[in-house]
């Protein structure tokens, strides 16, 4: 059983450019949730995604967009970056219709200059 | 709106001494809470998860109880070690399934 995977472990980018951020679940599960974490913070929801549907989206702006797809892996993607995006990026997986937890990848730290 | 406060921001204690982390959550009406650990720069790794129905769940070292009526929660760590030394975060999860709405963490430092 493998866990919860991301790429790229780092990036920098500049302001207005654009980003994508790539996760693949842990085995057997359907649910990807998207999380942003900037320094000294707990991680804020960005998005979740389920049979390849957008299933419920936190406080983020339209920039923010996603993808899942039918191996229930997910992309994160990120337009007109701002500085303010800098922060790492947490990907979870889970099992829809349980009471399991959520299980975290490492993260992709994103420095945007 | 859900928000989750962790009180104290930082704590430093000498090796062996027992220690309590504490989370407080504005709406009772939680579906379960659970404790993360997370190493610098790292992502976070689930120690307890306890559903709403429940008031504590144990670890090995780590207790962790929830009392929903007064919206808090507490970690309980016995015999602490330099390994432990890391950052905490408390998350309330409103529904099955959904989105976790995080405090903003105790860092934790044990000294040898």
């Amino acid at each position: 059983e493998t866990g919860v995977t991301q790429s790229p472990t780092h990036l920098i980018k500049t302001r207005g450019q654009q980003v994508t951020l790539r996760c693949s679940s842990q085995s057997g599960h359907n649910t990807v949730s998207w999380y942003q974490q900037a320094l000294g913070q707990g991680p804020q929801f960005i998005f979740q995604y389920y049979r390849e549907e957008e299933n419920g989206r936190g406080n983020f702006p339209p920039r923010f967009s996603g993808l899942q797809f039918p191996n229930y892996s997910s992309e994160l993607n990120v337009n007109a970056l701002e500085l303010d995006d800098s922060a790492l990026y947490l990907c979870a997986s889970s099992l829809a219709g349980t009471e399991e937890t959520q299980y975290f990848g490492p993260g992709t730290r994103l420095l945007v200059l | 709106k859900q928000e989750v406060t962790q009180i104290p921001a930082a704590l430093s204690v000498p090796e062996g001494e027992n220690l309590v982390l504490n989370c407080s959550f504005t709406d009772s009406a939680i579906y379960n809470l659970q404790w993360f650990r997370q190493d610098p720069g790292k992502g976070l790794t689930s120690l307890l998860l306890i559903q709403s129905s429940q008031r504590e769940q144990t670890s090995g070292r780590l207790n962790a109880s929830l009392d929903k009526s007064s919206g808090r929660s507490t970690l309980y760590i016995a015999a602490s070690q330099p390994g432990d030394s890391a950052t905490y975060l408390c998350a309330v999860g409103n529904q099955a399934g959904t989105a976790l709405i995080f405090g903003k963490g105790t860092t934790l430092s044990v000294s040898s």
